[in-house]
């Protein structure tokens, strides 16, 4: 069965700077990989997807991940961020084939001025 | 793109009464349909799976009976909860399916969520 680890549980980062949020996977087959955003009391809205070709994904809001399978990874990455990046991110995956999304612990984002 | 309406975004029962979630896919025909919850500061807890026609399918650990779940169309999932208790008290989140008939379909789309809150 699939299963989806969230390295950091919050992430700190000042305004105009940098940030990985990492992400790693375990499946016995092929994957389909999404990072989620959630604010404050809203649902999760989609920042990005792999489902197959190039493994560098572009997104919303200037959000790009790179899917490495040796490494089983889709790490989310923003050159710079902004105060309203603040939020719970997620990543998920489901195997090709399957109905179940399955979760990430979540990773808080938090954007210092 | 792919809307899911979710509805209430928040209500407020007493203990024992039952409460109704209604969850929407706007302008797509949604085969699959999910139910988390989330507590707060946690990821989500899949309650169960439904599929247009038939019965949901329960994560373990999930009571049936208390959590109804009905999926009589293919834009239209409810969740019920029977006699709430304030442990009920959650963020419910659906979630909708449709691939297209293949890999660049919409995937999956979350509706706004719903507080409910058990006094």
């Amino acid at each position: 069965a699939q299963s989806v680890t969230q390295l950091d549980s919050q992430v700190p980062v000042f305004e105009e700077a940098p940030v990985e949020l990492r992400c790693n996977y375990s499946s016995s087959v092929s994957v389909y990989l999404f990072w989620y955003v959630q604010y404050p009391n809203q649902g999760l809205q989609l920042l990005l997807k792999y489902l197959s070709g190039s493994t560098l994904v572009k997104g919303i809001n200037g959000f790009e991940a790179e899917f490495n399978k040796s490494q089983t990874s889709f790490h989310l990455r923003k050159p710079s961020v902004h105060i309203s990046d603040t939020a719970e991110y997620f990543c998920a995956v489901t195997e090709q084939g399957a109905q179940k999304l399955v979760f990430g612990q979540g990773t808080r984002l938090t954007i210092n001025p | 793109g792919a809307v899911v309406s979710q509805h209430p975004s928040w209500v407020i029962c007493k203990s024992g009464t039952s409460v109704k979630i209604e969850c929407r896919s706007l302008d797509f025909q949604a085969t699959t349909m999910f139910w988390y919850r989330q507590f707060p500061k946690q990821s989500l807890m899949l309650m169960a799976t439904s599929n247009e026609g038939s019965k949901a399918t329960y994560e373990q650990g999930v009571e049936k009976d208390k959590f109804l779940i009905n999926h009589a169309s293919l834009t239209l999932s409810t969740l019920t909860v029977t006699s709430a208790h304030p442990e009920d008290s959650s963020f419910y989140i659906c979630s909708a399916r449709d691939w297209g008939g293949g890999a660049l379909g919409y995937g999956y789309t979350f509706g706004s969520g719903t507080r409910l809150t058990v006094v």
